[in-house]
This record gives structure tokens, sequence and C-alpha cells, in this order.
């Protein structure tokens, strides 16, 4: 069993849409919860971390952690063309190496 | 452009040639990352210094990869005798704290 599961796609939604990203992980010794933005040929861009259970929001996109279902989500709200990437749930024990999903493709069309 | 920086952005190079990356840090951060990504996989980690001490080598990274960081600034990560199964992004990170800032890549592709 992989240490973290996420379904990787693709994902196509219509522009305005919520969109939903999981990831799902297996030791609960992971603490910390990050997801990464990434284009195409492009480095992985940091949106957002938590280390709590419940949301955390900012501005369009909000991240909720289950810890007791080792349950990860990543909402984008009124979704644009612009944020058509591939989303990375990353989780870690504290502050140390990273563990990835394989990535979900995510495609809003216009 | 005060990001990490990475150097070259893409490598084509001939199995069995060895080849040499550069990663320059966000200049305060104390933490240096190597992750190596191929298609349609999560980034996987590969090393990572605190200043100049290694602290860690994932069981990834083969005797033919080392990696350095003289004076806890910039890294080299070096691929002796390259094989196909070296085709790969090769990111890195930099961080002071938990969240990780990463360059834009290298690109290697063996022939």
């Amino acid at each position: 069993q992989k240490e973290v599961e996420q379904d990787p796609g693709p994902l196509s939604v219509p522009e305005g849409a919520i969109v939903s990203l999981n990831c799902t992980y297996s030791n609960s010794a992971f603490q910390y919860f990050m997801w990464y933005r990434q284009y195409s040929r492009k480095g992985p861009e940091l949106l957002m971390y938590t280390y709590s259970s419940g949301n955390k929001e900012d501005g369009r996109f909000t991240a909720q952690v289950d810890k007791s279902s080792k349950y990860i989500s990543l909402f984008i709200r009124d979704s644009q063309p612009s944020d058509s990437a591939t989303y990375l749930c990353a989780i870690s024990p504290g502050n140390e190496k990273l563990t990835f999903g394989t990535g979900t493709r995510l495609t809003i069309i216009p | 452009d005060t990001g990490v920086s990475q150097d070259p952005r893409h490598k084509i190079t001939k199995r069995g040639q060895n080849v040499t990356f550069r990663c320059d840090p966000i200049s305060e951060h104390n933490r240096l990352y190597w992750y190596r990504q191929t298609l349609g996989q999560g980034p996987e980690f590969l090393t990572y210094f605190q200043n100049e001490a290694q602290l860690e080598k994932s069981r990834l990274l083969s005797d033919r990869f080392s990696a350095e960081r003289p004076k806890g600034s910039f890294s080299t990560l070096e691929i002796q005798r390259t094989e196909q199964g070296d085709s790969a992004m090769y990111l890195c990170a930099s961080s002071r704290g938990l969240e990780q800032y990463f360059g834009p890549g290298t690109r290697l592709t063996v022939t």
C-alpha cells in the first residue's frame, strides 16, 4: 500500500464549478499536509499547508483535513481555466521530506 | 528573482555519461531537498541537507548518485554512468520551516 493515495484523474469540469480533490494516507505519524499546483513542465508551486483537522481557507481555495479518517481534500471555488494543472497532495511527519501523491490532472473547460 | 533556481533546465546525455546538476536555494533557507519526478507520478524524495550536512538519503539514491552542499549554499547532484531509467525531472526545493519551495527542475533525457 502506498503511503499516500491520490486519484490521478484526469478530471474535467466546466468553468465556475466547484472542484474537489482528495487524498488518503496510511500513517498517522504524518502531521503536516500540503497542496501543490504544477503546470506542465514546471516545478510544483505551494498552494496551502495545514497541520490540524478542520478547514483552512485562502481565497478560492479551501484545504480540509480529517485526521481520524486520514483523508485530506482541496476545494476550488469558482474554478477558472487558469486553474488547469496537476494538483499534488504532500504529507510530512514534520520538518523534513515530503511524501507526494501521484497528482490529479485537472482541466477547467471555458 | 529570489526563488529557487536550477541549472541546466534541460540535459540530454548518452547512456554511460556523467551529469551534474546545480541548485541555488532561496538565500535564507537552511534546508535543501532533491526530488525526482517521472511522467504521471508525484515527486519522490532523494536526499536533503541541513546547512552543509546531508541528513537523509533515500534508498532510491543508488551508489551512482551523489549530492553535495559545500558551505551550506548551493547544491550539486551528480549521476555517474547514466542509465535510461535515470530519465526524469530532477527537482530541488528549499525551506526554512515546514514550507518547501521548488525550483523549475532539470529535465534529464538519457539516450
